[in-house]
């Protein structure tokens, strides 16, 4: 069963707008990662954030992590068309492997 | 794709044949991962192998085998293929269970 559950399952914006994707996810975990991927391509990864840290960014990109609300987003600030991709995130609990949820598909129109 | 590949890249088989497919890595990890991708369900863990000779059973290992005999390579192995093990599988490593994943570029498998 999906550990992750991402929100909106599709998001479509203009290029220069912000995209923000939630994750919610039912036990406690480890660390999570989003991951990109492109048509027909493997995933990228993107950023990880443990569970004793609440925010991280890398370039445009700023995930926060809730552990209360067992929640968690990404959002991609001044979009391109270059990040219209699927966006999954992918929770690591104690004693399994890495679980992922059935993604968020963002279209960037310039 | 950080020295990872899968092959065959495509593949069409006929329900009943047996199919192999593998990956192979050249960074040393020690974990490895088979994924399936199916539309609707996202990725799902088949198996995982944390060692040579060391395996174990993810979501959806039913149907499907899987062996190390070698750091580097890691077998995905369907006995008996049906036409619901269509679909596309991808293979990860990583150096450690809690470290970010790095994937191969996919292996889409039909069924006919």
């Amino acid at each position: 069963s999906q550990q992750g559950e991402e929100d909106p399952q599709a998001l479509s914006i203009q290029e220069g707008e912000n995209a923000t994707m939630n994750c919610s996810y039912k036990t406690s975990i480890n660390n999570l990662q989003w991951y990109r991927q492109n048509s027909g391509r493997g995933l990228v990864h993107l950023i990880l954030i443990r569970s004793n840290e609440r925010e991280k960014h890398s370039g445009r990109l700023r995930v926060t992590l809730d552990t209360s609300k067992k929640s968690s987003s990404l959002l991609i600030t001044a979009s391109r068309a270059a990040d219209t991709a699927s966006y999954f995130c992918a929770t690591d609990q104690a004693g399994t492997a890495l679980i992922f949820g059935k993604g968020t598909t963002l279209s960037v129109s310039s | 794709d950080a020295g990872i590949t899968q092959s065959p890249r495509h593949k069409v088989t006929e329900t009943g044949t047996p199919v192999t497919l593998r990956c192979h890595q050249t960074e040393n990890h020690r974990y490895m991962y088979w994924y399936r991708q199916d539309p609707g369900h996202g990725l799902r863990l088949i198996h995982y192998s944390y060692g040579v000779k060391d395996t174990d059973k993810g979501e959806v290992s039913d149907g499907y085998s899987v062996s190390r005999s070698k750091t580097e390579d890691f077998l995905l192995t369907l006995e008996s293929a049906t036409s619901s093990q269509t679909s596309v599988y991808f293979c990860a490593i990583n150096p450690n269970r809690d470290h970010e994943q790095y994937f191969g570029p996919g292996t889409r498998l039909t069924v006919t």
